[in-house]
């Protein structure tokens, strides 16, 4: 199984911070990775997929990068609805996994 | 729009089996576009992906739960299901049942809102 291990695993900013989060695979998984978000009470949402393609009526101040085994999302400028955990997900291969998530939290 | 609405029983004895059952409308699970997917979340704690059932009636489980579950799809009624066996405190969560694309690329585009199921002695 590709194991995904997400930091940090809790992360508080500031509104219109830049915020980023790391994910990396224990084995190269190409591009196959997308970022979800989910708030609290809420399934969770596709964000990012292909690693860096923003999912249709996402905002563009959100985006993801990395090939093989390290990732990166980022949020250019952080605003109070983003308050969430996000996770990241491969699925080069099954069974698909998810990092342990981060949760954003607002200073 | 897809609508995915998941049911069952919400409390389960240790030791016997969780049943769910999702109901897929405004779309048809016989589309080969799609996986069919079930995926929980324990209390306060990450993402855990089931398994899968495809069209043609193919399925995938995660190794770590698959001498304990089947997924199954009743085309007739465009619903799904879960039976979890042998269940323990560690299976208490929040089930989602879920959409996947198939292909390149794969992620859940919709999600069912979640049901909680509780297993205690």
């Amino acid at each position: 199984d590709i194991q995904m291990t997400q930091s940090p695993s809790s992360l508080s900013a500031s509104v219109g911070d830049r915020v980023t989060i790391t994910c990396q695979a224990s084995q190269d998984i190409s591009n196959y990775l997308n970022w979800y978000q989910q708030k609290p009470g809420k399934a969770p949402k596709v964000l990012i997929y292909d690693a860096s393609k923003l999912e249709t009526g996402v905002p563009s101040r959100f985006s993801g990068s990395g090939f093989g085994t390290d990732f990166t999302f980022t949020i250019s400028s952080l605003q109070p609805e983003d308050i969430a955990t996000y996770y990241c997900q491969q699925y080069e291969n099954l069974p698909r996994s998810f990092g342990q998530g981060t949760k954003l939290e607002i200073k | 729009q897809l609508q995915l609405q998941a049911s069952g029983s919400g409390l389960v004895k240790t030791s016997q089996t969780l049943s769910l059952t999702c109901a897929v409308s405004g779309g048809s699970i016989s589309s080969n576009y799609y996986f069919w997917s079930w995926i929980r979340q324990p209390p306060g704690k990450g993402l855990e992906w089931i398994g899968y059932i495809y069209h043609s009636g193919s399925t995938y489980y995660n190794p770590s739960l698959k001498s304990r579950i089947t997924i199954s799809a009743d085309r007739s009624k465009n619903q799904f299901s879960l039976k979890l066996t042998s269940v323990t405190a560690a299976d208490t969560a929040v089930y989602y049942c879920a959409r996947e694309l198939t292909g390149t690329p794969s992620y859940v585009d919709v999600w069912g809102k979640g049901t909680t199921v509780t297993v205690s002695s």
